[in-house]
Order: C-alpha cells, then structure tokens, then sequence
C-alpha cells in the first residue's frame, strides 16, 4: 500500500497568513491521481483539491495544489475563518486508496 | 442536490453485526462506483470497501475482507455495509462516498466527490 505521510501534524496560524501543507508518498503516485480535502469538527471531508491542481466546485482560489511523483503541496495563500479544519491528502493512482494521517491548521 | 445519508450505526457488543445503509437522491446511483471510508475516534480515514455500478464487483481492505459486505439495490438507491464479526477496532465513524463520474465521456478517475454524514458505530460490551 501506499502510505501518504503528511506534515506538519498541526499548524497555528492567524487569519490572513499563508499555510503550506506538505504529502509525501511512500511511492510515487500515479499520473495525477492525488487530492485534497478539508473536514471540519463533526462534518464529512469535502473535496478541495483533485488530479492535483484542480480545485473541486465551488472552492475559492485561495486554494492551490502542486506536486509530482511523492512530493504535494496544498497551499492556503489567505487564510479566512472558516478554513481552519484538518487537512487530508489521498492517493486514487493505485489499490487500496489512501489518505494521509492529516494535517491540523488552527489559529494562533 | 445530491445527497448520501447513512444509517443504521449504534452500539454493539463484541463478536456482533450491523448493517448500515446509505440512501442516495439527487443522482442515478447506479452510474456510480460506491465506497465506504471510516474514521476512527480521533484518527484518520481509512478506505473500506468499493463496489461497482452494477453490484458485479467488490474489493475490500486487508482488515475487514471475509468479515464485511458491501452490496447496492440501485432500484432503491441504497448501498449497505454489512458487517460481521465486529471488534473494538471497528469502532469508527463510516461514511459513504460516492466516486466521481463525468456522465458524458465515463471517465471515473477515483476521488470522491460527495461524502455522506456519517453514522457511528460503536462495538463495545
């Protein structure tokens, strides 16, 4: 299986800074079969981030994914009040999918 | 608007069963491979179990294959987990997903693109 190990485990940040995520694949990923989602305290993951780069509908801009082969970045370029959440990455190239152990942000 | 509500979670000892249920409206369910991803308390999410739009074939992850189920009645727009067997392990909130599926070329590439709210199970004595 693929482990996805994501970093930092948490981030205090304050409304307005930027925060960078980081997901690093145990194996490369295949194509661009990797995505982003955000899940808030009680609440299902939402998707964010697919093939990537690709927001899902309805996420605002702010939002970016980038990476290749084990190496993925989500970046929030401002951070509003409503974006602190824990932060999932998972890989769909290969069987079983799976996710990384999440990433906290919280405000500082 | 499409919506996935899953239950059919609650207590249960040790040894147990339960069957969940995930009622699916605002879409034609069965264009549609169907998962079932849990949470543990505090954890992350770990994906569980797939079946295709028909019903004709399923996967299972390592740690509940030849104790759970999963099955669709597309007639009633329903997908269902049966579980068998349950541990203390197996306590996790289990959410179904739906895989996402563009209805004009068929390409599905994998990710989930609506999650249901989830439903609780708790195996204890």
């Amino acid at each position: 299986d693929i482990v996805l190990t994501q970093s930092p485990g948490s981030l205090s940040l304050s409304p307005g800074e930027r925060a960078t995520l980081s997901c690093r694949a145990s194996q490369s990923v295949r194509s661009t079969f990797f995505a982003w989602y955000q899940q808030k305290p009680g609440q299902a993951p939402r998707l964010l981030i697919y093939g990537v780069s690709n927001r899902a509908t309805g996420i605002p801009d702010r939002f970016s994914g980038s990476g290749s082969g084990t190496d993925f970045t989500l970046t929030i370029s401002r951070l509003e009040p409503e974006d602190f959440a824990v932060y999932y990455c998972q890989q769909y190239g290969d069987a079983p999918r799976t996710f990384g152990q999440g990433t906290k942000v919280e405000v500082k | 608007e499409v919506q996935l509500v899953e239950s059919g979670g609650g207590l249960v000892q040790p040894g147990g069963s339960l069957r969940l249920s995930c009622a699916a409206s605002g879409f034609t369910l069965n264009n549609y491979w169907m998962h079932w991803v849990r949470q543990s308390p505090g954890k992350g999410l770990l994906w569980v179990s797939r079946i295709n739009s028909d019903g004709s074939s399923t996967s299972y992850a390592d740690s509940v294959k030849d104790r759970f189920t999963i099955s669709r009645d597309n007639a009633k727009n329903t997908l269902y987990l049966q579980m068998n067997s349950l541990g203390a392990e197996d306590t996790a909130v289990y959410y179904c997903a739906r895989d996402y599926y563009d209805v004009l070329t068929g390409y599905s590439p994998g990710y989930y693109d609506y999650w249901g709210q989830g439903t609780l199970v708790t195996v204890s004595s």
